[in-house]
């Protein structure tokens, strides 16, 4: 079954503890990225890739960091997380870039204390 | 930047009735796609019209796009209560690879 996995799905951890969030596609896409989702603001790109070692800022990329090693795997890594990255975060991917629809993984909601 | 912003941000109507959502957008775009969100749940794409297209139809769904306009919207037919969902459009970004999603609309249709 196609399906982008994110995980954890829940994680609630505190200021400054270094947490990371993994994904992974079976897609062979090349195109990935990262979304949080706050209320009344719709979805807003954190970072993107188009292909394996390629990656780029989206519009709120600050307090994050992203790796694209390998084409199925785009981890995000929040290497001291603050209160205002409490958030809903979505992992996507598509097969060539932004022209594509998009797959989405189920979210991961973190709650940083 | 928030390149699409829907309206209205929240509609109810009955089953069977349509349902009618916009989008406007800032900037020339490539394409935009419109997604479904079921209560925080991940997103589904719907459909995808580029900007050389002026309509497009998917089963219930009915797609228009006005480049001059910079605007969308997206119509569903007989409305059911499973429609019952958040909606988002979604654009390329100017230049580059970016995809900036618009706040979006809640849909409710109550059975």
């Amino acid at each position: 079954e196609a399906q982008v996995t994110q995980n954890p799905r829940y994680l609630i951890t505190v200021t400054g503890k270094k947490l990371t969030v993994t994904c992974s596609q079976n897609m062979n896409h090349e195109y990935m990225s990262w979304y949080r989702q706050d209320p009344g603001l719709g979805l807003r790109q954190i970072y993107y890739s188009m292909n394996v070692e390629v990656t780029d800022k989206g519009d709120v990329p600050e307090g994050y960091k992203v790796s694209r090693k390998e084409k199925r795997n785009f981890p995000l890594i929040l290497e001291s997380p603050s209160p205002n990255q409490t958030s809903l975060y979505f992992c996507a991917s598509s097969l060539s870039g932004n022209e594509q629809p998009q797959h989405f993984g189920d979210g991961t909601r973190l709650s940083i204390l | 930047s928030q390149q699409g912003e829907e309206d209205p941000q929240a509609l109810s109507i009955q089953e069977g009735e349509n349902a009618t959502m916009n989008c406007s957008y800032k900037t020339s775009i490539n394409n935009l796609q419109w997604y479904r969100q079921n209560s925080g749940r991940g997103l589904v794409h719907l459909i995808l019209i580029r900007s050389n297209e002026r309509e497009k139809h998917s089963g219930r769904l009915r797609v228009t796009l006005d480049t001059s306009k910079k605007s969308s919207s997206l119509l569903i037919t007989a409305s059911r209560a499973a429609d019952t969902a958040s909606y988002f459009c979604a654009t390329d970004g100017t230049g580059g690879f970016k995809t900036i999603f618009g706040a979006g609309t809640r849909l409710f249709v109550k059975a």
